[in-house]
């Protein structure tokens, strides 16, 4: 079974400055799907950034870009010139690329890190 | 476009009851993934529905259980209710073909007591 491991329970940073989050997964597979989702404090899980692990290349969207290490299974959030709109709970999400019962829509989070923007 | 809409918002129940949540997956998805979200966790996958059929499920008890309608609605269904259910429930819709993206919806708050 694979497991996701997020490190940092809380994390704080200044507006305009820059912040990683941490995460790390197992699994003996080799082709999976990598999500970081923000939660605000309404509750509703938003897709902040995903990487496919066929993938060297680190993904990037806007202000926020990842870390990946395969070998290392490490997949790290950097989110820069952060801004108060950035506040909220970050979790690491893993799947599976390979197909259960004719699917694999099965997301494995973390237990996430709150993130405080400081202004 | 109505993205992914839960009912109720909140719920309270007592230990021993059942309880059905609702989910209307976003306009042009056919999948539903049900999630639980315990306080100060991630998310559990619970289990997916598509084609009207479970397709995929986590470590749950035969006590939760689903349904997917023909226009890809969903139902969650708790029985006897413990304690320990209390928590945040989630659904997330795609389209089957699209394998990345899952769109969350605001989810159901179940108090047990």
């Amino acid at each position: 079974a694979q497991t996701v491991t997020q490190s940092q329970p809380e994390m704080s940073v200044q507006e305009a400055e820059t912040v990683t989050l941490s995460c790390t997964y197992d699994t003996s597979e080799s082709d999976y799907y990598l999500f970081w989702y923000k939660q605000p404090p309404s509750r509703q899980m938003i897709l902040v950034i995903r990487q496919e692990a066929y993938k060297q290349q680190n993904a990037t969207e806007n202000r926020f870009s990842v870390n990946f290490q395969k070998a290392a299974k490490s997949f790290s959030l950097k989110i820069s010139d952060s801004q108060l709109g950035d506040a909220a709970m970050y979790f690491c999400a893993y799947r599976s690329a390979r197909m259960s019962g004719g699917s694999n829509y099965k997301l494995t989070f973390g237990k996430g890190t709150l993130l405080t923007v400081n202004p | 476009d109505a993205g992914v809409t839960q009912s109720p918002t909140h719920l309270i129940k007592t230990r021993g009851q059942q309880v059905t949540l609702r989910c209307s997956p976003k306009s042009g998805h056919d999948t539903v993934s049900w999630y639980q979200q315990a306080l100060g966790q991630g998310p559990q996958f619970i289990f997916q529905y598509y084609e009207e059929e479970e397709r995929q499920r986590g470590n749950f008890p035969d006590r939760f259980s689903g349904h997917q309608f023909p226009n890809y609605s969903s139902e969650l269904n708790v029985n006897a209710l413990l304690l320990g259910d209390s928590a945040l429930y989630l659904c997330a819709s795609s389209f089957f073909g699209a394998s990345y993206e899952q769109y969350f919806g605001p989810g159901t708050r179940l108090t047990v007591t």
